[in-house]
């Protein structure tokens, strides 16, 4: 069965890194493309960025352009999400998902998420 | 990337019918029949429940049902069971992005 496992989250001072990173199992990796998705405490959810199934595009927010990298290791069935600059408004539940086919905001498969603070 | 609008709250009573609209832009919902809508239970992540405007994915129990006109599309459930009740998003395909709708949270008294 599909199992998208995320990791790396934390409490972060504002202006610092953190990598994310999503594990993939269950279906061919290499051949879908993957989401993140956010959710603030107690907020609805935010789409934060995307990468096709072999990295040839990214698409990003504009809240997070600039500052996030989205990024996949098929070899290591992996998605990754590199936060740089972070900001107390990035604090956030963040997901991985899965896209039922090319890039069309369809996320058919979810991880159970890892929590960013970021707070001084 | 503005959000689409989403009614904060709906509530039903078991065994009525209700319905959550999302309203969206010529530039989201408007343009294309890629409006999908996730139930989300305390704590838990997100479930696909319709996606394609109206297509239930499998697992998914015929109560629920999507449909769209222009700019705005809808997700009716019928029947309404106790196990409905969570918070329930609509999101759609806008070209080069993905946008949710705020979210509406369903009670079922």
């Amino acid at each position: 069965q599909v199992q998208l496992v995320e990791s790396g989250g934390g409490v972060v001072q504002p202006g610092g890194s953190l990598r994310l990173s999503c594990a993939a199992s269950g279906f061919t990796f290499s051949s879908y493309g993957m989401h993140w998705v956010r959710q603030a405490p107690g907020k609805g959810l935010e789409w934060v960025a995307f990468i096709r199934y072999d990295g040839s595009n990214k698409y990003y927010a504009d809240s997070v352009k600039g500052r996030f990298t989205i990024s996949r290791d098929n070899s290591k069935n992996t998605l990754y999400l590199q936060m740089n600059s972070l900001r107390a408004e990035d604090t956030a539940v963040y997901y991985c998902a899965k896209d039922l086919r090319g890039f069309r905001g369809i996320m058919d498969y979810w991880g159970q998420g890892t929590l960013v603070t970021v707070s001084s | 990337q503005s959000a689409l609008t989403q009614p904060a709250s709906v509530s039903g009573s078991p065994g009525q019918s209700i319905t959550i609209s999302c309203t969206g832009t010529s530039s989201d919902v408007g343009s294309y029949n890629l409006v999908s809508w996730y139930q989300q239970h305390p704590g838990k992540a997100p479930k696909l429940m319709i996606y394609e405007v109206s297509k239930r994915p499998s697992g998914v129990s015929n109560r629920f049902s999507g449909s769209k006109s222009g700019n705005t599309a809808s997700l009716t459930i019928s029947g309404l069971q106790a196990e409905d009740e969570a918070d329930y998003y609509c999101c759609s395909y806008a070209g080069s992005d993905v946008v949710f709708g705020g979210g509406t949270k369903l009670t079922v008294l």
